[in-house]
Parts: C-alpha cells; sequence; structure tokens
C-alpha cells in the first residue's frame, strides 16, 4: 500500500538550533502537505508543494519537495520554544486523501 | 479557511457501549473526512462522508464498527460501535478547502478533535 515514512520520529534541540525532519513516499506524489500539531492540539496547516523539486519558506521554515515528488523535507533555522510539537508531512497520491507520515516529534532544550 | 467544532470533546465510555461524534462545518463541503489518532501515533484515515452518498471506508474499518452519517453539506456524525480499550483515541474529523481559483490541491482544515477512554 502507499505509505510515507518519517526521520527521525524524535528530535531533542537546544533552543537556537536548527531542526530537520525528512518524509519519504513510497510512490509518487501528487503533492505534499505539512501541519504541526501542539501537544493536546489538532493538527495544522502549514503548506503545500505541489510542484517537482518546489522550495517554500515561511520566515525560519524551509519546506522542499524532491525532483522526483516522492520525498520533501521541512527544515527550522534558529529553532525557537514555540516550535515545540510533532510536524507531520501528509502525501496526496491524487485521490485528495491524505496519507500521514509517521510524525516528528521536536522537543525544545531550553 | 474553516471553523469545525465537534462534539464531545471528550468521553470516557463503558467497554461494550457505543458514542457518535458529532462534527460541525461552518461552511458547505463536498466531503469530510474521519480520522483516527492513537495515542502517541500519526492519523490514520478511517473514511471519507460524501453528502448523499454511503462513506467510503479505508482499509481495516468497517461500516458496522464505525457507522457515518451526513445528513447535509455541514455535518456529519461518526459512531464508534461496541467499543473496546483498543478504540482509546483521539478521533478527528477534517475538511479539504478548495483554493482559491479552482485548484483541486486542498489543504484539510481538522476539527479539534474528540479524546476517547474506553474502560
Amino acid at each position: 500500500g502507499q505509505q510515507v515514512m518519517q526521520i527521525p520520529q524524535y528530535q531533542h534541540v537546544q533552543e537556537g538550533e536548527d531542526f530537520t525532519t525528512y518524509c519519504n513516499s513510497s510512490t509518487t506524489l501528487s503533492n505534499i502537505q505539512w501541519y504541526k500539531q501542539r501537544p493536546g492540539g489538532h493538527p495544522v496547516f502549514l503548506i503545500q508543494l505541489v510542484k517537482s523539486g518546489e522550495v517554500k519558506k515561511q520566515k525560519r521554515l524551509t519546506f522542499q519537495f524532491g525532483e522526483a515528488k516522492k520525498n520533501s523535507s521541512l527544515h527550522i533555522t534558529a529553532t525557537q520554544t514555540t516550535d515545540v510539537g510533532t510536524y507531520f508531512c501528509a502525501g496526496d497520491f491524487g485521490n485528495e486523501k491524505l496519507t500521514f507520515g509517521t510524525g516528528t516529534r521536536l522537543t525544545i532544550i531550553p | 479557511s474553516a471553523v469545525i467544532s465537534q462534539k464531545p470533546s471528550r468521553d470516557i465510555c463503558q467497554r461494550g457501549t457505543s458514542l457518535t461524534i458529532q462534527c460541525q462545518v461552518d461552511s458547505q463541503v463536498t466531503m469530510m473526512f474521519w480520522y483516527r489518532q492513537q495515542p502517541g501515533q500519526s492519523l490514520t484515515l478511517i473514511a471519507t462522508a460524501n453528502q448523499g452518498s454511503e462513506a467510503t471506508y479505508e482499509s481495516g474499518f468497517v461500516i458496522d464498527k464505525f457507522p457515518i452519517s451526513r445528513p447535509n453539506l455541514t455535518f456529519s456524525t461518526l459512531t464508534v460501535s461496541n467499543m473496546s480499550p483498543e478504540d482509546s483515541s483521539i478521533y478527528l474529523c477534517s475538511v479539504p478547502v478548495p483554493r482559491t481559483g479552482g485548484s483541486t490541491n486542498n489543504e484539510q482544515f481538522f476539527g479539534p478533535g474528540t479524546r476517547l477512554t474506553v474502560l
């Protein structure tokens, strides 16, 4: 079946350090979306990538979509305590349903 | 964007009973999705609820266990039937909101979730 894997599962960083999570799909994606879930909260949409090789930035966050549209990454520069949460990628295989990745839980050491 | 509410926000239920979760959206949407998120895990799609037709269930989920209603374009219910402790999860509904310009690449907005504990 269609699977979306993420690494790492957990990441602990010192405040101010950078953070990256990687997402890999078993098959080519129509688009990929990223969501953030704060502890006790629900997933909140961050961004959607559609084009091969696409790069998008939101302040300290940089999102990339691979050339083959099978992998993606989220990079946060100079993490802050507000970045705490679990980051999920979610792949759309062309049927408008999302397959969520396994998630990366980010904790920040002040 | 969309504003989504869910009821109840949480519940503690006894084994063998059923719970119906409601999802209300502030705008009309064609599709609504129901997800399950077990403790510390990712989100798993249960089914897609389409107005005017039967829900479409994902592998591993069946209508007898998770009956879904979709009476109109702003409302849906998910029932967790004959509950066991393994059903303890957060249940979330979501809706895709079309981008301006008619693009079919839809981001999803999630409700706040229903935290279910089965004893």
